[in-house]
């Protein structure tokens, strides 16, 4: 049973690009959340999708945008690249439900020069 | 607002020590889970255990145990006899009734355990 798995794993983008990132949630899970993990600090919740909607957002600018598939696959897509995204991505997703526990994936660690 | 506080940013111990990692919680909620996940180099974050508010036992897995008390609002890790594999970064993190799968994380605690 594959557990969540993120692409690519390493990125490097210049200031001012585009950049977007995949997950595939764990086998079973219909929600997935995307976080970002600036280094040295904890995850910070950017937002939650759930039959392809955007249900919840954190304290993220319109720049951070996602999408949801119908085989409940995920993508992040960042705009304008800043040098304050460079940070680990991680997606983690979750069967709908108040307290259940996310499964996380390994991450994209992006790097903006 | 949610918060969590992990006060200790960093814990070297040796091998076969005993080491309590701390967290702090702030919620006006009621009804709320906490969380413990453990980070590897690897980047991915493993989920260790929930708790909800209304459960206030302790629990054991194995060499891992979790005081959760609502009257200090604390939810401590104690590993028993550590391991080098134990060295990670650990962090505590809250999610509030009305915000599935938004967890609201500490900063972290990374434990260096050395032979």
């Amino acid at each position: 049973d594959a557990g969540v798995t993120q692409s690519p794993t390493h990125l490097i983008k210049t200031r001012g690009q585009q950049v977007t990132l995949r997950c595939s949630p764990k086998s079973g899970h219909d929600t997935v959340s995307w976080y970002q993990q600036a280094l040295g600090q904890g995850p910070q919740f950017i937002f939650q999708y759930y039959e392809e909607e955007e249900r919840q957002r954190g304290n993220f600018p319109d720049r951070f945008s996602g999408h949801q598939f119908p085989n409940y696959s995920s993508e992040l897509n960042v705009n304008a690249l800043l040098l304050g995204d460079s940070a680990l991505y991680l997606c983690a997703s979750s069967s709908r439900g108040l307290g259940e526990k996310l499964f996380f994936g390994s991450g994209t660690q992006l790097s903006v020069l | 607002a949610q918060k969590v506080t992990q006060a200790q940013t960093e814990i070297s111990v040796v091998e076969k020590e005993d080491v309590t990692l701390d967290c702090v919680y702030e919620t006006r909620d009621t009804t709320y889970y906490l969380f413990w996940y453990k980070q590897p180099p690897s980047g991915e974050l493993v989920f260790l255990i929930r708790r909800n508010s209304f459960d206030e036992q302790n629990e054991i897995s194995g060499r891992y145990s979790w005081n959760f008390q609502k009257s200090t609002s604390s939810f401590n890790f104690t590993i028993t006899a550590s391991q080098v594999v134990d060295s990670a970064v650990y962090f505590c993190a809250l999610m509030g009734p009305g915000t599935a799968s938004k967890l609201t994380f500490g900063t972290g605690t990374r434990l260096q355990v050395t032979l």
